[in-house]
């Protein structure tokens, strides 16, 4: 079956502006979470959606939101970007997210830099 | 924070059995090791997770102590594909998956 779809790939914005990342997870999958990866500070987790609510969150500020639609694809918005944004963004799906024996899969991710 | 530890680097032979250690002293009872690897660049790709027991799979054997405060990711004939940072990670419940700085795996020709 399908994997983890992230969109674009590789992005490019300017300071101040906005930019959306999509992700579709795998079919049947209702977790999905969103990972910053940047050289300094590695994988550091955004937040998680299960059943288009927000579970967990991490300590980013609240420039960074997101959300799931009602098929379990997500996105997730950063506003007023920063050059620190620069990173690689890695979304995540499993089937649950619950219990104590569900692997997440990840997607390839979506490169973001910022000018 | 992550609660594990792992060394920073290593180096095996390709053929050879790698050896991955992690330390999880502070595990408590249900919380699972779970091992992910990283190849430049790309998305983390799940390898294996236990509870208690030893697990195998097509990938990899997963060795964890009986006090289940370290555990030994075994990859059994090391190929030049399998360079790539190893990540062990203890979670619970619905907890989040918290990366630590993993182990640079680097397999020699």
């Amino acid at each position: 079956k399908a994997g983890v779809t992230q969109t674009p790939r590789y992005l490019i914005k300017t300071r101040g502006q906005q930019v959306t990342l999509s992700c579709s997870p795998i079919s049947g999958h209702r977790s999905v979470s969103w990972y910053q990866q940047t050289p300094g500070q590695g994988l550091q987790f955004l937040f998680e959606y299960f059943s288009e609510t927000q579970r967990n969150k991490g300590n980013f500020p609240g420039r960074f939101s997101g959300r799931q639609f009602s098929n379990s694809r997500s996105e997730m918005n950063v506003s007023t970007l920063e050059l620190g944004d620069s990173a690689l963004y890695l979304c995540a799906s499993s089937y649950t997210g619950t219990g104590l024996n569900t692997e997440a899969f990840f997607g390839q991710g979506t490169r973001l830099t910022v000018v | 924070d992550a609660k594990t530890t792992q060394p920073t680097s290593m180096d095996c032979a390709e053929g050879r059995a790698a050896n991955l250690p992690c330390n999880h002293s502070t595990i408590s009872g249900n919380e699972y090791v779970y091992w992910y690897r990283q190849i430049h660049s790309q998305g983390p790709q799940y390898i294996i997770h236990g509870l208690k027991n030893n697990e195998t799979n097509e990938m990899a054997s997963l060795i964890i102590t009986e006090d289940r405060k370290s555990s030994t990711l075994i990859l059994p004939h090391a190929t030049l594909r399998d360079t790539a940072v190893y990540y062990c990670i203890v979670r619970g419940g619905n907890e989040k998956l918290t990366f630590g700085t993993g182990t640079r795996l680097t397999i020699i020709p």
